[in-house]
């Protein structure tokens, strides 16, 4: 089976840009959190979706924005890109809301803001 | 604001030897994970724990979740150079969101 998949791989934008990244979950789950990963530090949580809704949101500004489609696959945009925004963005699946589930990490989008 | 601080921040050592590492926080966690992440990939998921003095193993790895759910350890035997990697528990101090630790960097020398 299949893991989390996340596209593009690597991404370099310019200050004020807006980015789209994208997440896949593995099938079956229905569950997806979207994290940020500074160089040198643990994931910070961004959002979490299940079932489309947001369920959960961390301490990022409204330039983060996210949703979920009905096939469960999600989509992060940042707007007005800031060089602090770079970063590696991980997307997570799990099989259900909460966190007490297994979560399943992709490979990450590593952005870079020129 | 709940935070979870790890230690040692950076840990070298030779393989062979033995090793324990610890995750902290001053708020009660509803449950926590412990992940290794390596360079350029996501983390990978070791164990979740979610009762309080639970220990769990997983071949040379030992987990323990603290009676207060406060802390927790991660213990490892006779460390193999396949072990180096960035270790990171994760708690869920039962809100909708789940807070990383600031990450233990391991180094088996071999």
């Amino acid at each position: 089976d299949a893991g989390v998949t996340q596209s593009p791989t690597h991404l370099i934008k310019t200050r004020g840009q807006h980015v789209t990244l994208r997440c896949s979950p593995i099938s079956g789950h229905k569950s997806v959190s979207w994290y940020q990963q500074v160089l040198g530090q643990g994931p910070q949580f961004i959002f979490q979706y299940y079932e489309k809704e947001e369920r959960g949101r961390g301490n990022f500004p409204d330039r983060f924005s996210a949703r979920q489609f009905p096939n469960y696959s999600s989509e992060l945009n940042v707007n007005a890109l800031l060089l602090g925004d770079s970063a590696l963005y991980l997307c997570a699946s799990s099989l259900d809301r909460g966190f007490a589930y297994e979560q399943y990490f992709g490979p990450g989008t590593r952005l870079t803001v020129t | 604001t709940q935070l979870l601080e790890q230690s040692p921040q950076f840990l070298s050592i030779q393989e062979g030897e033995n090793l324990t590492v610890y995750c902290n926080s001053s708020s009660v966690f509803s449950s926590l994970q412990w992940y290794r992440q390596e360079p350029g990939e996501g983390p990978v998921l070791l164990v979740t724990v979610v009762t309080g003095g639970e220990v769990k193993k997983l071949k040379r790895l030992t987990f323990q979740f603290g009676d207060a759910r406060k802390d927790s350890s991660l213990h490892i035997t006779a460390a193999q150079p396949g072990d180096t990697g960035l270790y990171l528990c994760a708690a869920n101090f039962g809100n909708e969101k789940l807070t990383f630790g600031t990450g233990t960097r391991l180094t088996i020398i071999p």
